[in-house]
């Protein structure tokens, strides 16, 4: 079974500075997809980003990036120039690529507190 | 921007009381899910729908729980009877294609007492 693992509780960033949520996972399969999803104390599970495991080229989605490495199974967020509506729980997810199963398999999350 | 409609968002039930949820996908999303997210974890699958199809129920605790999702778009997810330690929040997301991630709802916290 595949496992995320998110090993860090809770992480804090001063406004306007970088910080990275780490994730690892285990999987058998050499095809995936990987996500790092945003719940707001609102609740509403928000998708951040996401990353198709054959390609090569890690994504970016305006003031957030991933740092891939299929290799050793990490899959970290980067978060630049946080703001302070960045505070939020963060979950990093795995999704197989077969059949018609989509399941998400989440971490336990990273809460990240941005400070003024 | 089309959202995933979840209802009751509040609920709070008396142990061995049954209890309902009711969630409302975005409209064309042939693919339905129930998550459970207890508190400081990541959701669970509970159940995934795929139009009025069961795919996968392997974590639903089939003697208490049961999801239906009859004429393949809205879905209702019963517990009965309710334990302690049912209290959580129930997430429901809808996808029209796995591989770009779900539209979750806003889900509904149930507290049993």
């Amino acid at each position: 079974a595949q496992t995320v693992t998110q090993s860090q509780p809770e992480m804090s960033v001063q406004e306007a500075e970088t910080v990275t949520l780490s994730c690892t996972y285990d999987t058998s399969e050499s095809d995936y997809y990987l996500f790092w999803y945003k719940q707001p104390p609102s609740r509403q599970m928000i998708l951040v980003i996401r990353q198709e495991a054959y390609k090569q080229q890690n994504a970016t989605e305006n003031r957030f990036s991933v740092n891939f490495q299929k290799a050793a199974k990490s899959f970290s967020l980067k978060i630049s120039d946080s703001q302070l509506g960045d505070a939020a729980m963060y979950f990093c997810a795995y999704r197989g690529s077969g059949g018609s199963n989509y399941k998400l398999t989440f971490g336990k999350g990273t809460l990240l507190t941005v400070n003024p | 921007e089309a959202e995933v409609a979840q209802s009751p968002r509040y609920k709070i039930t008396e142990k061995s009381q049954a209890v309902a949820f009711w969630c409302d996908p975005i409209s064309g999303h042939a693919t339905l899910y129930w998550y459970r997210q207890i508190l400081g974890q990541g959701p669970e699958l509970l159940v995934q729908f795929q139009d009025e199809s069961v795919v996968d129920d392997s974590q639903l605790p089939k003697d208490r729980f049961s999801a239906e999702r009859l004429k393949g778009v809205d879905s209702t997810l019963k517990i009965q009877p309710a334990e302690l330690g049912d209290s959580a929040m129930y997430l429901c997301a809808s996808s029209l294609e796995g591989a770009y991630g779900y539209t979750f709802g806003s889900g509904t916290r149930l507290t049993v007492v």
